[in-house]
């Protein structure tokens, strides 16, 4: 499974846009990118996911470089609700997800 | 979406013993998934649950361990056998709605193994 790296964690202020950043060099041409996030005391819940053009959704946004190798994840206006561990997971055709370490984002009010 | 729902939510048990926790999804699915999240680590993926058929193990996870059961599109079980304090962990399970391209998670089951 190709591999993701993120960093351990970041900071925001609330109503501020946050670029969640995530690198996949070796991602395949079959592969997606999925986004998850874990609030505290719960299970992960979907964000987004693509292939190769960028996709919005009512969460958030997701970009993705042309060469395919690193994306961001965007949040429009952070809130305090959003602080969660974000998961950036490429997911080929075994839908198997294999979570990373993840980043840590703290929003400060 | 999907309503996953767990049983049990959280559970203290004896070294020694085994326990089964219960996964039930209101929808029909395709993919089943069972997930371990030790304390303050990420989650790693147990194994995938299939209908009428043994589950297929993750690297690192045997049978004997963690059985698992998926009698029908909407029902599955994963059993922790023999436990020891290091099988102390959130377990979750996971599905994969038809025509959905993610993943919905259960609210987890807590175990501490004593």
């Amino acid at each position: 499974d190709a591999k993701t790296t993120q960093p351990n964690s970041m900071e925001s202020n609330e109503e501020e846009p946050v670029h969640l950043p995530c690198n996949h060099s070796t991602i395949s041409g079959t592969d997606y990118i999925h986004w998850y996030r874990q609030l505290p005391s719960q299970g992960p819940e979907y964000v987004i996911h693509g292939l190769t053009s960028n996709v919005n959704n009512r969460m958030a946004s997701l970009a993705i470089a042309e060469d395919r190798k690193s994306s961001t994840l965007i949040l429009h206006r952070a809130t305090l609700r959003d602080a969660a561990v974000y998961y950036c997971i490429l997911g080929g055709a075994t839908n198997k997800l294999i979570f990373g370490t993840g980043t840590l984002l703290a929003v400060q009010p | 979406s999907a309503v996953i729902s767990q049983k049990p939510s959280r559970d203290i048990c004896q070294r020694g013993t085994s326990l089964t926790i219960q996964c039930q999804v209101d929808s029909q699915v395709t993919m089943m998934f069972w997930y371990r999240q030790q304390p303050g680590q990420s989650l790693t993926l147990i194994a995938t649950a299939n209908q009428g058929s043994e589950a297929t193990y993750e690297s690192g996870f045997v049978i004997d361990k963690f059985p698992i059961s998926r009698p029908n599109l909407t029902f599955s079980t994963l059993t922790v056998s023999n436990m020891s304090p290091e099988d102390s962990s959130i377990y979750l399970c996971s599905v994969e709605v038809v025509g959905h391209g993610e993943q919905f998670f259960g609210p987890g089951t807590r175990l501490t193994v004593l």
